[in-house]
């Protein structure tokens, strides 16, 4: 199976610190995306980073990619409360548009 | 955009009947997607379509699920008969952007009694 996996399966921390969440996956990618999912809602898109790059930032969040090593981590900084979610990393297929999700890391955020 | 839409919500049904899910994904969106998530299985994509086409269902359960998508702007996932075990959120995901970025919907609460 290409699906990646999440590492921390959960995470707790105090506002304000930063949160670090691992994806590990199997085969080659194009591309990796990170993924946020509140209880009870849709997954929504947070960061795309493609195979040839290793770093990328988006507001609070960091994403690096580490191709050799077929893992990704996600960075979320000085965390909030409203960041309480779970995070899933999702990898392409080579010639298919479907995606293979992880397991997701459930991460709250301590006020 | 509204977004990805799904009805209903909720759904609340008996063992045997007949369930029908519906997506209608964004405007101008070539690929359509149908995962299901349990606690204990997590996010599991059943079927997806590119261009109305399905593509590999190879994730569809058993003979009991059914998924068509007659259009561009509509597709429906059946469940006859449902089960106990079918409970489970059902989501329906579009995408149509050069890297593949998925919009999901709200999903859909299936509960079998």
């Amino acid at each position: 199976s290409q699906q990646g996996e999440e590492d921390p399966q959960a995470l707790s921390i105090q506002e304000g610190e930063n949160a670090t969440m691992n994806c590990s996956y199997k085969t080659s990618i194009n591309n990796l995306q990170w993924y946020r999912q509140n209880s009870g809602r849709g997954l929504v898109h947070l960061i795309l980073i493609r195979s040839n790059e290793r770093e990328k930032h988006s507001g609070r969040l960091r994403v690096t990619l580490d191709t050799s090593k077929k893992s990704s981590s996600l960075l979320i900084t000085a965390s909030r409360a409203a960041d309480t979610a779970s995070y899933f990393c999702a990898t392409d297929a080579a010639g298919a548009n479907n995606l293979f999700f992880g397991t997701g890391t459930r991460l709250t955020v301590i006020p | 955009d509204a977004g990805v839409i799904q009805s209903p919500r909720h759904e609340v049904t008996e063992m045997g009947q007949e369930v029908t899910l519906r997506c209608k994904p964004i405007s101008g969106h070539n690929s359509l997607f149908w995962y299901r998530q349990t606690m204990m299985r997590g996010l599991e994509l059943l079927i997806y379509f590119n261009n109305n086409v399905p593509i590999d269902d190879s994730g569809m359960p058993e003979d009991r699920f059914s998924a068509k998508m007659p259009n561009a702007s509509f597709s429906t996932l059946k469940i006859q008969p449902s089960e106990p075990r079918d409970s489970a959120v059902y989501f329906c995901a579009s995408s149509g952007t050069r890297y593949n970025e998925q919009f999901f919907g709200p999903g859909t609460r299936l509960t079998v009694l």
